[in-house]
């Protein structure tokens, strides 16, 4: 069964930084792309960032563009997510979700999610 | 880049049928795409994955009165037989190399 377990979530201020990880379990963690998913208070879904299975390959949305920064740790089966700059709109829940493409590079479609962790940013 | 277009809202009656709409723009329709579920409070879920074709591949533990189907840019999720725990927001999302990621929306479908 895939698990994904988020930690790292808390209160920053503005300015700031924090690292997310995602432990995984379950499965092949290096075949698959994995992404941060990320969601307001009452709105819909947005994708923050994506990586290979590898790892050599990032993607960003434009809103998190520099920065955040993900990573991960293919020996430990954890993905990160390191953020600084963090501004009151990024206050938000922080899912990691993995891709159901086993070629390591497709970020999507997702088949499983994580239980997410609330980051808030205030002074 | 695709655009994903969802209804705000939905509603059935307990027991009924419903059906869903992810709309992809000019251009995307025969993008694959994924339905996902989330129930108030709680992680999305997956749902299904779903081609142009209408071809559809459910995740474990999905019942059986969840169904995709497709026609055109459009595609669709059916809840047969509707249950109180069906009470949720469902979105879509597709995948593009240009633009990453995207998600419909939402549908926010209330149980009668």
């Amino acid at each position: 069964e895939v698990q994904l377990l988020e930690s790292g979530g808390g209160l920053v201020q503005p300015g700031g930084s924090l690292r997310l990880s995602c432990a995984a379990s379950g499965f092949t963690f290096s075949n698959y792309a994995m992404s941060w998913v990320r969601q307001a208070p009452g709105k819909g879904l947005e994708w923050v960032s994506g990586i290979s299975g590898s790892g050599d390959i990032t993607y960003y949305a434009d809103s998190v563009k520099g920065r955040f920064t993900i990573s991960r740790d293919n020996s430990r089966n954890t993905l990160y997510l390191q953020m600084s700059s963090l501004r009151a709109e990024d206050s938000v829940v922080y899912y990691c979700a993995k891709s159901g493409h086993n070629s390591g590079t497709r970020l999507s479609p997702f088949d499983s999610w994580g239980q997410g962790t609330l980051v808030t940013v205030s002074s | 880049q695709p655009v994903l277009t969802q209804s705000s809202s939905a509603s059935a009656s307990l027991g009924s049928s419903v059906k869903l709409t992810c709309t992809l723009s000019s251009g995307h329709s025969s993008y694959i795409m994924a339905w996902h579920q989330q129930q108030p409070g709680k992680a999305p879920r997956y749902l299904m994955k779903l081609e142009g074709s209408g071809s559809y591949n459910k995740g474990s533990a999905v019942p059986d009165r969840f169904s995709g189907s497709s026609s055109g840019a459009d595609r669709y999720l059916t809840i047969s037989n509707l249950q109180s725990e069906d009470e949720a927001d469902y979105y879509c999302e597709t995948w593009d190399s240009n633009t990453h990621v995207v998600f419909g929306g939402g549908t926010k479908l209330t149980v009668l």
